[in-house]
């Protein structure tokens, strides 16, 4: 049972579309982390915040950006999708300090196709 | 620099076997390590994590796993698997902060 919901699950959209990619979470988390998931391929980190009006870059280079100004709720923004972005987004959250090693919750996911 | 190694893509097993699915690690820092599962069309989910104390690791639902410090290896293993088992399995080495190194993933197909 997800505590972390991302919507839409499933989107296909043309080149050019601003899109918004939606995630909440429900436990209270502080830290929160946008990451690419390609197959066969190891998750790449594209934004994270420690909490409110806190977002940094992750490894990834990536067009999309992010903001926090609530604690439960994490947008990924693309202004002007390309056919490059297609991929599945995950969205993430954990608990603790800027120094934990506590586990992550994920939501299910956005797959997105650009056509 | 962190990293981690999961040796095999794909691992094909028939149900009621044993399997294990391998994980390698570097790491310049006091490791924690994790093993998450991905059900498709879902997100990962904790199995199971190693902090301190027991290097030996069991998950609710027969996995365990654990760290070998001197081989650098954190594998997964069960004696028995179950079709619903069938999933993409990602070991995990957080560094602290904000930061965690994930595998490549190894699907494991559990065959009837």
């Amino acid at each position: 049972e997800a505590d972390i919901y991302q919507t839409p699950r499933y989107l296909v959209i043309g080149t050019g579309k601003k899109i918004t990619l939606e995630c909440s979470q429900t436990m209270g988390h502080d830290k929160m982390y946008w990451y690419q998931q390609d197959p066969g391929m190891e998750l790449h980190l594209i934004h994270y915040s420690y909490g409110v009006n806190s977002t940094e870059k992750g490894d990834l280079s990536s067009e999309s950006t992010v903001s926090r100004i609530r604690t439960e709720h994490f947008p990924l923004t693309l202004e002007s999708a390309r056919p490059s972005h297609t991929s599945q987004y995950l969205c993430a959250s954990s608990e603790g300090d800027n120094l934990s090693n506590q586990p992550q919750h994920f939501g299910d996911g956005t797959r997105l196709s650009i056509l | 620099a962190q990293s981690v190694t999961q040796l095999d893509s794909q691992v094909p097993v028939f149900e009621e076997a044993p399997v294990e699915l391998r994980c390698n690690y570097s790491s310049s820092v006091s490791v924690y390590l994790f093993w998450y599962v991905q059900y498709p069309n879902q997100g990962l989910q904790l199995l199971l994590k190693y902090l301190s104390g027991s290097t030996l690791v069991e998950s609710i639902n027969g996995f365990e796993a654990e760290f070998n410090k001197s081989q650098t290896s954190f594998h997964l293993r069960k004696p028995s698997v179950h079709i619903s088992d069938t999933a993409e399995y990602f070991c995990a080495v957080p560094t602290g902060g904000f930061k965690t190194i994930f595998g490549a993933g190894t699907r494991l197909f559990v065959k009837a």
